[in-house]
């Protein structure tokens, strides 16, 4: 157990839907990663938060958001979703932002 | 931007076969770290390695980071079927705070 909790496990959602991932860090951890791997594109890095504030970004679609609110728990939004949408997500964190990160289980969407 | 290479993408060995994985990245890394992530698991950090020419080792594991800080590897002595997964590498450049990491190498031990 990594100490990252991811909600939903599993999700099934329609196209055009709109879903919502959350993340509760490692206990004092500041920083939080989003990661989406897909079969042919393996782990792509999405967005990072720290202590609140975004902190670098990746290729995160526009229809995607995040925040991390003043608890440290983050989300990750997703909107307008399309099949390809359909992937596992995963949420990481560390302690500060050049230290080695903790992934939670992830969260599997299937868009139908 | 920054690109992270792993070869191979997949490797099937008899259990007692070494395997090596190689990761190469366009620029140089301030740090590398390695993941394993068994099948329908999570990536979990096996290591990080910061120092050029570093070489380290975990039982049968051995890592090293090269000279120039833009390749590394991962070697396995022995394999067994716990070490079935696919291993990742991640390099960070320095000043940024992301891990790019590569598509990792899928390895599947038969007994």
């Amino acid at each position: 157990d990594s100490g990252v909790t991811q909600t939903p496990k599993h999700l099934i959602t329609a196209t055009g839907q709109r879903v919502t991932l959350r993340c509760s860090p490692r206990s004092g951890d500041l920083s939080v990663y989003w990661y989406q791997q897909s079969l042919d594109q393996g782990l792509q890095f999405l967005i990072q938060y720290y202590n609140g504030e975004e902190r670098a970004k990746g290729n995160i679609l526009e229809r995607f958001s995040a925040q991390q609110f003043p608890d440290l728990h983050s989300e990750l939004n997703l909107s307008s979703l399309e099949l390809g949408d359909s992937a596992l997500y995963f949420c990481a964190s560390s302690a500060h932002d050049v230290n080695t990160i903790y992934f939670g289980e992830g969260s599997w969407l299937t868009v139908v | 931007g920054q690109q992270v290479m792993q070869i191979p993408q997949y490797q099937h060995v008899q259990e007692g076969e070494d395997f090596t994985t190689y990761c190469n990245s366009s620029t140089t890394l301030s740090n590398i770290q390695w993941y394993k992530q068994r099948p329908g698991g999570h990536p979990v950090f096996l290591i990080q390695l910061v120092k050029s020419g570093e070489v380290k080792k975990q039982k049968r594991l051995t890592f090293q980071f090269g000279e120039a800080k833009k390749n590394s590897s991962l070697h396995i002595t022995a394999t067994q079927t716990t070490d079935v997964g696919t291993y990742f590498c991640a390099g960070r450049r320095s000043g940024y705070s992301t891990l790019t990491f590569g598509k990792g190498t899928m390895l599947l031990v038969s007994p």
